[in-house]
């Protein structure tokens, strides 16, 4: 069945810096993917998406890009935050618009000052 | 749009007794979904709903849970004879029905068990 992979956290940063979060899926076909975010207290909300391979999705500074040939999705940002903290999760959702989305586990982002 | 709104936000409850979370979503959205979150994870799928028929259910989603949509508008999930490992988050989320479509989730429903 499908599946998604990504790297397990918490990532502690220092505001200003690089982020990279790394996610690679299983799946049949051409998935459409997405990563999520959900602040503290808040619900999962959309930070970006592709639904094609090479397409790069992009929001908030944030990006991502869809490689087919390694099956992965991975997150960056420039110079993070402390606003950026939160929970990432990297998703996909089967070809077809079934819409099914199968969630990673999370990735927790700690930005300090 | 007001966005997708669940209630109760938080439940205690002791073993054994019935609960009901109700979902809100977007209006004119068609799809709805609930998925539970338990900590340290992702979402898991439970099911789902276009307009009023429910079209698949998760095999987490034993016999004592159950999930409606009359009408095709708001839904209710009903978990009963609780038990403690059915603490968890239970979202909810709404779409158009498209593929790639943005799923817009609700904050959750936070069920404790004790």
């Amino acid at each position: 069945g499908d599946s998604v992979t990504q790297m397990e956290g918490p990532v502690t940063l220092s505001e200003e810096a690089f982020l990279t979060i790394n996610c690679t899926y299983t799946a049949t076909g051409y998935p459409s993917l997405f990563w999520y975010v959900q602040y503290p207290g808040e619900g999962l909300q959309l930070l970006l998406k592709a639904t094609k391979a090479d397409d790069k999705g992009s929001n908030k500074g944030f990006e991502a890009t869809y490689r087919k040939e390694t099956t992965s999705f991975h997150l960056e940002k420039g110079s993070v935050q402390v606003s950026d903290s939160a929970v990432y999760f990297c998703a996909l959702e089967p070809p077809g618009g079934y819409q099914k989305v199968t969630f990673g586990i999370g990735t927790k982002l700690q930005v300090i000052p | 749009d007001t966005g997708v709104s669940q209630d109760p936000r938080h439940k205690i409850t002791k073993r054994g007794q019935n609960v009901t979370f109700r979902c809100d979503p977007i209006s004119e959205h068609n799809r709805l979904y609930w998925y539970r979150q338990t900590l340290g994870q992702g979402p898991e799928f439970l099911t789902y709903f276009q307009n009023e028929a429910q079209l698949e259910k998760s095999r987490l989603l034993s016999d004592r849970f159950s999930a409606e949509r009359p009408k095709g508008s708001f839904s209710t999930l009903e978990i009963q004879r609780t038990e403690q490992g059915d603490s968890a988050m239970y979202l909810c989320a709404s779409s158009v029905g498209t593929a790639g479509n943005t799923i817009y989730f609700g904050e959750g429903s936070w069920l404790t068990v004790v």
